[in-house]
């Protein structure tokens, strides 16, 4: 089973809103609605941003908000903040009942 | 509110077994549907998925890990562990446990754990 596949990185300035992808296969991604997103800050566990697509857990920003169209999801944060900078990481559970993730993806405040 | 803590040996000399035990609180190891899992990372590259057991003692591993990786539970100590044999320096890593209810996103993880394999 492959990583799904996600940019490097992506920038925005303070305010902008900016969008991750994230895609994957029919086996993966396009197979069910158990796509989730992660934020990471350095030295820091994973923190849950983004459950089944588009829901987010409580205590987590109304600014962030998933999709998914096919094999591909997605991470939208609007109104960007600088407390918003760092990796981000896309999930998925698969048709063979184990969980893939994406390489990961570097946000950048400008 | 479940919370999970990694512990275990730092240090792995090449092939032999690395061994991690999460213990798990605010909730029964073995009550609702739960499934608890390994996720690791090497120093600044991505998250890796190794592998989970549920509540109801079914496993699941990755396929690049399997034959190498075993995951159970003791209910008695409300604690899972993780065994990875025959490591190399490839299997050095931040480990973390995590888990999640059903098939939903993981809410609940450890600190996480670094264990360096050199001899």
């Amino acid at each position: 089973q492959s990583a799904l596949t996600q940019p490097a990185s992506v920038s925005g300035s303070p305010g902008q809103s900016i969008t991750i992808s994230c895609t994957g296969t029919s086996s993966d991604v396009g197979a069910n609605k158990y796509v989730s997103w992660y934020q990471q800050h350095p030295g820091k566990a994973p923190k849950l941003m983004i459950y089944e697509v588009n829901n987010r857990p409580s205590g987590v920003s109304n600014r962030f908000s998933g999709s998914k169209s096919g094999n591909a999801a997605s991470l939208t944060i609007s109104g960007l903040q600088a407390e918003d900078e760092a990796d981000y990481y896309c999930s998925s559970y698969t048709t063979s009942s184990i969980w893939v993730f994406g390489g990961g993806t570097k946000v950048t405040v400008l | 509110q479940v919370q999970l803590q990694e512990s275990g040996p730092g240090l792995v000399k090449p092939s032999q077994t690395l061994s991690l035990t999460c213990t798990v609180s605010g909730g029964s190891i073995s009550s609702g549907t739960y499934y608890w899992t390994w996720i690791r990372q090497p120093a600044g590259k991505g998250l890796e998925w190794i592998g989970r057991i549920s509540t109801s003692g079914s496993t699941d591993y990755s396929p690049s890990l399997k034959g190498r990786v075993t995951i159970s539970v003791d209910t008695t100590k409300n604690q899972f562990s993780l065994k990875l044999s025959s490591v190399t320096a490839a299997d050095t890593a931040v480990y973390y446990c995590a888990s999640n209810i059903a098939n939903s996103g993981y809410w609940w993880w450890g600190q996480g754990s670094l264990v360096t394999v050199s001899s």
